[in-house]
């Protein structure tokens, strides 16, 4: 099945406890995002990735970090999570020719 | 740049009634439009979406939207609500490539259906 599959779905952690959560689509999909939906605000950008080791910034960059060394991988790295991360999180991808974002289900967020 | 206006954050209607979700856009060049459903506890599902061919767009669960230049609207509608149409609905909108060039989401609308 044509996916894009997050984990963890749920993390409860502290403020300062580094921690990864994971990107992985399996349609070799050239473009990767990550969003952040926040109550009120809708959903805004973080990073993006053109393409293997091309990445770029969106919205809300601060306190986040990427990297995409395969096509298929695109994790979401904060080095020092605080709690204004408390959010729910969504990795995207796309391939140019369908013109559409294929979503993950979310990754719950909670930092203490 | 572009943006996306949703109206009303909340939207109750009666099982049986017409659903109206609205959506407003500003974009300097013609747009890219979508309307992507959440329900409960999952991630985002694609209804419909335009790119520039038929105004009339006609999506997933009966869902349907018209694009208006002259209004810079693409509002949501579908004749007969249904409870498990019950869910977050967020409007988009991209220059090109679907997201590729920055997909940017109105701040969603709740869809309440009644008994």
């Amino acid at each position: 099945e044509a996916q894009v599959t997050q984990n963890p779905r749920y993390l409860i952690t502290v403020t300062g406890k580094k921690l990864t959560v994971t990107c992985s689509q399996n349609m070799n999909h050239e473009y990767m995002s990550w969003y952040r939906q926040d109550p009120g605000l809708g959903l805004r950008q973080i990073y993006y990735s053109m393409n293997v080791e091309v990445t770029d910034k969106g919205d809300v960059p601060e306190g986040y970090k990427v990297s995409r060394k395969e096509k298929r991988n695109f994790p979401l790295i904060l080095e020092s999570p605080s709690p204004n991360q408390t959010s729910l999180y969504f990795c995207a991808s796309l391939h140019y020719g369908a013109n559409v974002l294929t979503f993950g289900a979310g990754s719950r967020l909670t930092v203490l | 740049a572009q943006s996306v206006t949703q109206l009303g954050s909340h939207v109750s209607v009666s099982e049986g009634a017409l659903v109206l979700l609205r959506c407003n856009y500003s974009s300097s060049v013609p747009p890219y439009l979508f309307w992507y459903v959440q329900y409960p506890n999952q991630g985002l599902q694609l209804l419909l979406k335009y790119t520039s061919a038929a105004t009339l767009v006609k999506g997933i669960n009966g869902f349907e939207a018209e694009f208006k230049k002259s209004e810079t609207s693409f509002h949501l509608t579908k004749p007969s609500a249904h409870m498990s149409d019950a869910a977050e609905y967020f409007c988009a909108v991209t220059l090109g490539r679907g997201g590729a060039d920055g997909l940017t989401f109105g701040k969603g609308t709740h869809l309440i259906i009644q008994p």
